[in-house]
């Protein structure tokens, strides 16, 4: 397994185009995490999922922000009407169980003009 | 609610120093774990370390040491003799089951080691 894998890797989309960014996790892995990184600081935790069900959603930033992992593999984050201040560093993670370490994606960057 | 405290946002050595970033954590769980995450100008987040609340014990790996004292809720990561590859912001992160085990991140330590 090649760890997880983030795509795309850049994305720049005009104010109020939605995107949508796909994470595949390492294939053992049973629980996914987003993360949103800003410049200069650590990760932010949005959502993760346990298989796929998404258990922690109340952290996701406005309802423009959506995520699902339908088949318990792989993930999607979708922002709908994007705003420059979605301007980031969007990063998904898996672990295999709770507690344990998770293991993170190259991220997709993304700019917002 | 949980939070991480890396006070030291940069710090510039020069090489084969000994350095020391630290972490300071706040959670009302007793169960819970900590961890460290190094990342380089590439930009992936690398594991380095995850430790359960219940282990004490100091851990070594090469270069690398770790410092977890609950007295003072703190989980110092030391590097030793630093190379200019040692170069990147490093975070403390915690999870605990009340928070659902997601990470929760300090700020960063960005570490500038110069030859």
């Amino acid at each position: 397994d090649t760890g997880v894998s983030q795509d795309p890797r850049h994305k720049i989309t005009k104010r109020g185009q939605n995107v949508t960014f796909r994470c595949d996790p390492i294939s053992e892995h049973n629980r996914l995490y987003w993360y949103r990184q800003t410049l200069g600081q650590g990760p932010e935790f949005l959502t993760y999922f346990q298989n796929e069900a998404q258990l922690e959603k109340s952290r996701l930033l406005s309802d423009r922000f959506s995520a699902e992992r339908p088949k318990g593999s792989f993930s999607t984050l979708e922002i709908q009407r994007t705003e420059q201040g979605d301007s980031a560093m969007y990063l998904c993670a898996s672990s295999l169980d709770r507690g344990d370490e998770a293991f993170f994606g190259q991220g997709t960057r993304l700019t917002v003009v | 609610a949980q939070k991480v405290t890396q006070a030291q946002t940069e710090i510039s050595v020069v090489e084969k120093e000994d350095v020391t970033l630290d972490c300071v954590y706040e959670t009302r769980d007793t169960t819970y774990y900590l961890f460290w995450y190094k990342q380089p100008p590439s930009g992936e987040l690398v594991f380095l370390i995850r430790r359960n609340s219940f282990d004490e014990q100091n851990e070594i790996s090469g270069r690398y040491s770790w410092n977890f004292q609950k007295s003072t809720s703190s989980f110092n990561f030391t590097i030793t003799a630093s190379q200019v590859v040692d170069s990147a912001v490093y975070f403390c992160a915690l999870s605990a089951p009340r928070a659902g085990n997601m990470l929760t991140f300090g700020g960063g330590t960005r570490l500038m080691v110069k030859p």
